[in-house]
């Protein structure tokens, strides 16, 4: 079975700080998305990307795929209260099937 | 406006009580999936459908069925539900099954088994 590690858990930091949290893989992935997630909510896509080394940026996210397309990174600049909320990470596979495997999550708190 | 729509939101049944979770979406899309979020192991697939009448196992089928009769619905169903099934389940659908493509979630179903 495919895992994706995410790190670390839980992160609570104050408001102007910078943050990454990370998404580790033993297995190749063909494409890693990052969603976010507020409570009583489904998930929110808030970035997809596909090829080994590709950096993406949204404001002031910034979206990193790894060389070998294993593992991922979400760094956020200047973190806000409205960051807060369960940051996913997830990965489809390449065998051939249209399986998802999502990390565990990170759930962050920006405190004012 | 475009959206996955789930019913119920919340669920307290017994054990042994056949359930149906519905799900629909209006945005035309090929490929829906069914999760299942519990605290500490994140979102698990545990079925999904590329289409109409082709579904497949994800990591964590067992104890549920699911299908696909037309595109917008696709429904989950506990035959005999278990206290383990207690979850906060999700549907989601995205235009297809290839990489790449943003999945769009439901809101979510609360199901508690006693």
């Amino acid at each position: 079975t495919q895992l994706l590690e995410q790190s670390p858990q839980f992160l609570s930091i104050q408001e102007g700080e910078n943050l990454t949290v990370y998404c580790n893989s033993s297995s190749v992935f063909s494409s890693l998305q990052w969603y976010r997630q507020e409570p009583g909510e489904g998930p929110v896509l808030l970035v997809t990307v596909v090829t080994g080394g590709e950096v993406k940026k949204l404001k002031r996210l910034t979206f990193q795929f790894g060389d070998a397309r294993k593992d991922s990174s979400l760094h956020i600049t200047a973190a806000q209260p409205g960051d807060t909320g369960l940051y996913l990470c997830a990965g489809t596979t390449t065998s051939g099937t249209y399986k998802y495997i999502f990390g565990t999550g990170t759930r962050l708190k920006v405190l004012a | 406006e475009a959206q996955v729509t789930q019913n119920p939101r919340y669920l307290i049944t017994v054990t042994g009580k056949k359930l149906t979770v519905t799900c629909s979406q209006n945005m035309n899309h090929e490929y829906m999936s069914w999760y299942r979020q519990d605290p500490g192991l994140g979102l698990r697939q545990i079925y999904y459908s590329m289409n109409v009448e082709v579904t497949d196992k994800g990591d964590v089928p067992e104890g549920y069925k699911v299908s696909r009769k037309e595109k917008r619905n696709f429904p989950l169903i506990l035959e005999s539900p278990s206290p383990n099934q207690t979850s906060l389940y999700f549907c989601a659908s995205s235009f297809s099954g290839t990489r790449g493509q943003p999945q769009h979630f439901g809101d979510g179903t609360r199901l508690s088994i006693l």
